[in-house]
């Protein structure tokens, strides 16, 4: 089974903190994506990775930044936390359409982030 | 940018089908349509994909007119387990790093009555 996984289940943070939220997948796959997920929007996407160290901004990048230095590894930073980022955030992955036929995405449990 | 709309919620009893549909008038002609399940604390769980007319796996079917600018997902014979949240997501993804924009819906909150 493929298995997505995140740092941190619940994280607290200050105004004002850089947070750095880790994602790791175990199935070699070469899309990664970071979410948010706010009550009555769905899922959001914010930066999408395609491979290492290549990005894409998604419909929200504003306030964030990612790195991804290999390829299993996908991190999201937020790098001056502010009170509208607190939010669910997730994780997932998913292997190119051109070898599977689909481009289903695997998730992981997601983040919950409170910034005070 | 393909915006979806789905209904907020819907309610069913066991053993009945069900069918959430989603709108996406302004789908671009490589994007897919693919429905995610979601239960509380957990990431969303991939349930089918399809580009047009239907698809069907062991769980549920998709129905696609041919205009594609909006999806029925069926669930046959749900029971009290298939409680939960329904998104329906529009987009593509390209390989060579050419990334669409993917838009998922806002989910409908499906709760399977005894």
């Amino acid at each position: 089974d493929v298995k997505v996984t995140q740092s941190s289940r619940y994280l607290v943070k200050r105004t004002g903190e850089k947070v750095f939220l880790e994602c790791v997948q175990d199935m070699d796959h070469e899309n990664m994506f970071w979410y948010r997920q706010d009550p009555g929007l769905g899922l959001r996407l914010i930066y999408f990775s395609y491979d290492v160290k290549m990005k894409e901004k998604g419909d929200i990048p504003e306030g964030y930044s990612v790195s991804r230095e290999k390829k299993e590894r996908f991190s999201l930073i937020l790098e001056s936390a502010s009170t509208n980022q607190t939010s669910m955030y997730l994780c997932a992955s998913s292997p190119p359409r051109t070898r599977t036929g689909t481009d289903t995405q695997y998730f992981g449990p997601g983040t919950r982030l409170t910034v005070l | 940018l393909a915006k979806t709309t789905q209904p907020i919620s819907m309610d069913s009893y066991e053993g009945q089908e069900v069918n959430i549909t989603c709108s996406h008038n302004n789908i671009a002609t490589n994007d897919y349509i693919t429905w995610y399940q979601q239960f509380p604390s957990q990431g969303p769980r991939f349930i089918i994909q399809g580009y047009k007319t239907k698809v069907t796996n062991e769980v549920a079917s998709l129905f696609i007119p041919a205009d594609r600018k909006s999806s029925t997902l069926s669930l046959p014979r749900v029971s009290l387990s298939d409680t939960a949240v329904y998104y329906c997501l529009v987009g593509d993804i390209i390989s060579s790093g050419s990334a669409r924009q993917l838009t998922f819906g806002s989910g409908t909150q499906l709760t399977v009555l005894p």
